[in-house]
């Protein structure tokens, strides 16, 4: 099964403190994927990473950064947390291709910023 | 622009009933993928049904099944035999072939009444 890991299940961090949120996946996957779930507005891309180093912006990547030095390994990084950062953090991973193309989801973060 | 269409935020059935949920999408792509996922309370994201565009039969996974109607751009999912384990918010989701990204509706918080 594929496995798809977070660092934290629940953090809380002070306004502008540095935020780290590590995500690992088990299947050698290429594709890697943040997203921001928040009440009514569903899934939201931050960034997404189609091979190591390689990155994209998503819908709403202000704030944030990311880093993918190992093909397992994609981290969001929040440069000075804000208190409208709050909100669950979604990693997942996904094959390219044809066939099983789906993504697979970790368990997220919640991420409370005071 | 690809974007996703869920218009019932919340629903709720009996154990034992059938609910039909609705999904709608828009995009120029001909070749594409459909998926369901459900998200249960305080748990992790996983895929429940998978369509491909090419496909004209519909997609079925035990209690789960979808009508799948590529000319109205209409994907909605049916759960027969509803039972409280189907508790959750479920999301639609569009991948075109063409790209590494995933669209995402704002979800549908369904809820099993016993």
């Amino acid at each position: 099964d594929v496995k798809v890991t977070q660092s934290s299940r629940y953090l809380v961090k002070r306004t502008g403190e540095k935020v780290f949120l590590e995500c690992v996946q088990d299947m050698d996957h290429e594709n890697m994927f943040w997203y921001r779930q928040d009440p009514g507005l569903g899934l939201r891309l931050i960034y997404f990473s189609y091979d190591v180093k390689m990155k994209e912006k998503g819908d709403i990547p202000e704030g944030y950064s990311v880093s993918r030095e190992k093909k397992e390994r994609f981290s969001l990084i929040l440069e000075s947390a804000s208190t409208n950062q709050t909100s669950m953090y979604l990693c997942a991973s996904s094959f390219t291709g044809t066939g099983s193309v789906e993504q697979y989801f970790g368990p997220g973060t919640r991420l409370t910023v005071t | 622009a690809q974007t996703v269409t869920q218009s019932q935020p919340e629903m709720s059935v009996q154990e034992a009933e059938t609910v039909t949920l609705s999904c709608t999408y828009d995009t120029s792509e001909n070749n594409y993928y459909l998926f369901w996922y459900k998200q249960p309370p305080s748990r992790q994201m996983i895929l429940v049904i998978r369509q491909e565009a090419y496909k004209q039969q519909n997609a079925t996974e035990n209690r789960f099944s979808v009508n799948f109607q590529k000319a109205a751009k209409s994907f909605s999912l049916k759960i027969s035999d509803s039972q409280l384990g189907d508790t959750a918010m479920y999301f639609c989701a569009f991948h075109p072939n063409t790209g590494n990204q995933f669209y995402f509706g704002t979800g549908t918080s369904l809820t099993v009444i016993p």
